[in-house]
């Protein structure tokens, strides 16, 4: 099972808005709403920011938001804070077992 | 305090045999699915296998398909992972993480991380 695309790397000014996407296949990413997204800062474990592509956890800044389109899943983060810097991940459930998650490869997220 | 400890981690050589526990508390844990994901150094997160709340439904990423087994103790709150046939590409941080579903079906949304038991395969 291939892992889901991301970009390596984006980045933006403190206030400004930006939008990660996750591209994957009919078989994950298009064919399931079980999109989620993680933010993974240095030596720490990750966290769940957006569950079922558009769900925002309790306690999540709604700041955070999710959407997909297709094959495309994207999260994008508003009013940019230098504590977003860190590496952001999704996952998706895909069809090639009866439980089966795949994650993409991570975007370093950098606060300029 | 809801809380996941992974322990049982450790240096062994390639081919050999390790399990790692997770043990549970603040939480129901036999109403939920739980998970391993594993981090290899300076890489990306990497699902390695699932277990819904019942054992009924088990998943396992090809890459440790007959090698490595899930299973739990609902009655002792503990995850385990048995791996075995240990090679140098299972080297990681190993994660326990809970899906934040309760019952039916997992989705995959895991919403309660331990800190990681580090597997360093190496002879």
């Amino acid at each position: 099972q291939s892992a889901l695309t991301q970009p390596a790397s984006v980045s933006g000014s403190p206030g400004q808005s930006i939008t990660i996407s996750c591209t994957g296949t009919s078989s994950d990413v298009g064919g399931y709403n079980y999109v989620s997204w993680y933010q993974q800062h240095p030596g720490k474990a990750p966290k769940l920011m957006i569950y079922e592509v558009s769900n925002r956890p309790s306690g999540v800044s709604n700041r955070f938001s999710g959407s997909k389109s297709g094959n495309t899943a994207s999260l994008t983060i508003s009013g940019l804070q230098a504590e977003d810097e860190a590496d952001y991940y999704c996952s998706s459930y895909t069809s090639s077992s009866t439980l089966y998650w795949v994650f993409g490869g991570g975007t370093k997220l950098t606060v300029l | 305090e809801v809380q996941l400890v992974e322990s049982g981690g450790g240096l062994v050589q390639p081919g050999r045999s390790l399990r790692l526990s997770c043990a549970a508390s603040g939480f129901t844990f036999d109403d939920y699915a739980m998970h391993w994901v594993r981090q290899a150094p300076g890489k990306g997160l990497e699902w390695v296998s699932g277990i819904s709340w019942n054992s009924g439904s088990i998943g396992y990423a090809d890459s440790v398909k007959g090698r490595f087994t899930i299973s739990r103790d609902n009655a002792k709150n503990s995850l385990y992972l048995q791996m075995n046939s240990l090679r140098a590409e299972d080297t990681a941080l190993y994660y326990c993480a809970k899906d934040q579903t309760v019952a039916g079906t997992p989705t995959g949304a895991f919403d309660i991380w331990g800190q990681g038991t580090m597997v360093t395969v190496s002879s």
